[in-house]
């Protein structure tokens, strides 16, 4: 079945470091591939997707590439800011299924 | 965006007691809805879809007379935890898409905290 593995948390960073998390799935059809953020005490927002290979979401600075040969969907922002701490869930919707499969999360935690 | 609100945020309830949760879409309507459950570092797991007036899709596993729900209207759904133990302590989130159509954006409720003591 459909799988999302993403880089265990907790990662710290000063602000204005580089960030990276790293997101790989597997799946039997053609996903579409989202990044969730979710701050705290707030519901799941979504951050970026992408719905095909080679497709780059981007939003807030952060992006993320479909990669369909690595089968990843990598996050990164080249400079983080103290407001972009919190939990940050990969997830797919698989071809003909509107649900998501979420990676476990990662939590992120920016130091002034 | 459009906004789905939750409630309650978190819950503690006694052993044998039955615990509900709603789930609401506030500015728009929502054909189907998403029940997912989360224990500690671990991915959410979708337990069930589901659509307006029809019954419930419970995924493999997912026991569906322990875990009712209803989606009685078009901007309400209720996930109810019935005879609750404390394995089912957990983090429930609900989310609700907006059309019948493929790949339209999920919005997510803010998740209940459920502890069964």
């Amino acid at each position: 079945g459909d799988s999302v593995t993403q880089m265990e948390g907790p990662v710290t960073l000063s602000e204005e470091a580089f960030l990276t998390i790293n997101c790989t799935y597997t799946a039997t059809g053609y996903p579409s591939l989202f990044w969730y953020v979710q701050y705290p005490g707030e519901g799941l927002q979504l951050l970026l997707k992408a719905t095909k290979a080679d497709d780059k979401g981007s939003n807030k600075g952060f992006e993320a590439t479909y990669r369909k040969e690595t089968t990843s969907f990598h996050l990164e922002k080249g400079s983080v800011q103290v407001s972009d701490s919190a939990v940050y869930f990969c997830a797919l919707s698989d071809t003909g299924r509107r649900a998501l499969t979420f990676g476990s999360g990662t939590r992120l935690q920016v130091q002034p | 965006g459009a906004v789905v609100s939750q409630h309650p945020s978190w819950v503690i309830c006694k052993s044998g007691t039955s615990v509900k949760i709603e789930c609401r879409s506030l500015d728009f309507q929502a054909t189907t809805m998403f029940w997912y459950r989360q224990f500690p570092k671990q991915s959410l797991m979708l337990m069930a879809t589901s659509n307006e007036g029809s019954k419930a899709t419970y995924e493999q596993g997912v026991e569906k007379d322990k875990f009712l729900i209803n989606h009685a209207s078009l901007t309400l759904s209720t996930l109810t935890v019935t005879s609750a133990h404390p394995e089912d302590s957990s983090f429930y989130i609900c989310s609700a898409t907006q059309h019948r159509a493929m790949n339209t954006e999920a919005f997510f409720g803010q998740g209940t905290r459920l502890t069964v003591v």
